[in-house]
């Protein structure tokens, strides 16, 4: 059974610092992984996907890479802001529409 | 452009009521799905849907039913509610099976 570990569970870091958000699955077949933040009491919104065959995606200060051999993906925050706090989950696709989440990351970033 | 709106957004109900949580989405979304999220658990795959007429469980599927008459609307049905089924409930859909996952803003639902 698929399983997504996510480390730290809790972020604090200065406004400005770059930082490193991890994922771990246990299971390298995977369809894709996503990247998603959650401000509280919000939905999901989907940040990066990379599919099984990429080994990363860029968008704006963000980076995330995969790979599968070793079962983690990693995304990278530029230049951190205040604004970035919120949770941030990694997703495993193990199927048609079958994501498993992790637990997720909170981070804070102080002004 | 509403993308995925899903109602109510809170809803209470004693243990034994059944009720609907309404998942509508404009973007001609093939594959939707139902996702509950409970603390400390992240969140787990109840139904999924990929296409009109076709549905099939997910991780924990027990308790409820869901239906797809229409591309657009995909509602999950609690048929007798128990404390357990006490979470947040979201929907979620996509254009491609492996692509990028919409979410709407998610259910609160509270059972006593």
């Amino acid at each position: 059974k698929q399983e997504v570990t996510q480390i730290p569970a809790a972020l604090s870091v200065p406004e400005g610092e770059n930082l490193v958000l991890n994922c771990s699955f246990t299971d390298s077949a995977i369809y894709n992984l996503q990247w998603f933040r959650q401000d509280p009491g919000k939905g999901l919104t989907s940040l990066l996907l990379i599919q099984s065959s990429q080994r990363e995606q860029t968008s704006g200060r963000l980076n995330a890479s995969l790979d599968k051999s070793s079962g983690r993906s990693t995304l990278y925050i530029a230049a951190s802001q205040p604004g970035d706090s919120a949770t941030y989950l990694c997703a495993v696709g193990a199927g048609f529409q079958k994501l498993v989440f992790g637990t997720g990351t909170r981070l804070l970033v102080s002004p | 452009n509403a993308g995925v709106t899903q109602t109510p957004k809170f809803q209470v109900l004693k243990t034994g009521q059944s009720m609907t949580l309404q998942c509508a989405q404009d973007m001609n979304h093939e594959y939707m799905s139902w996702y509950r999220q409970d603390p400390g658990m992240g969140l787990r795959l109840i139904h999924y849907s990929v296409g009109a007429g076709i549905t099939d469980q997910g991780e924990v599927p027990n308790g409820y039913n869901v239906s797809r008459s229409t591309t657009e609307d995909f509602p999950l049905r609690l048929l007798s509610a128990a404390p357990s089924q006490t979470s947040v409930y979201f929907c979620a859909s996509s254009y491609f099976a492996t692509g990028e996952l919409f979410f709407g803003e998610g259910s609160r639902l509270t059972v006593l």
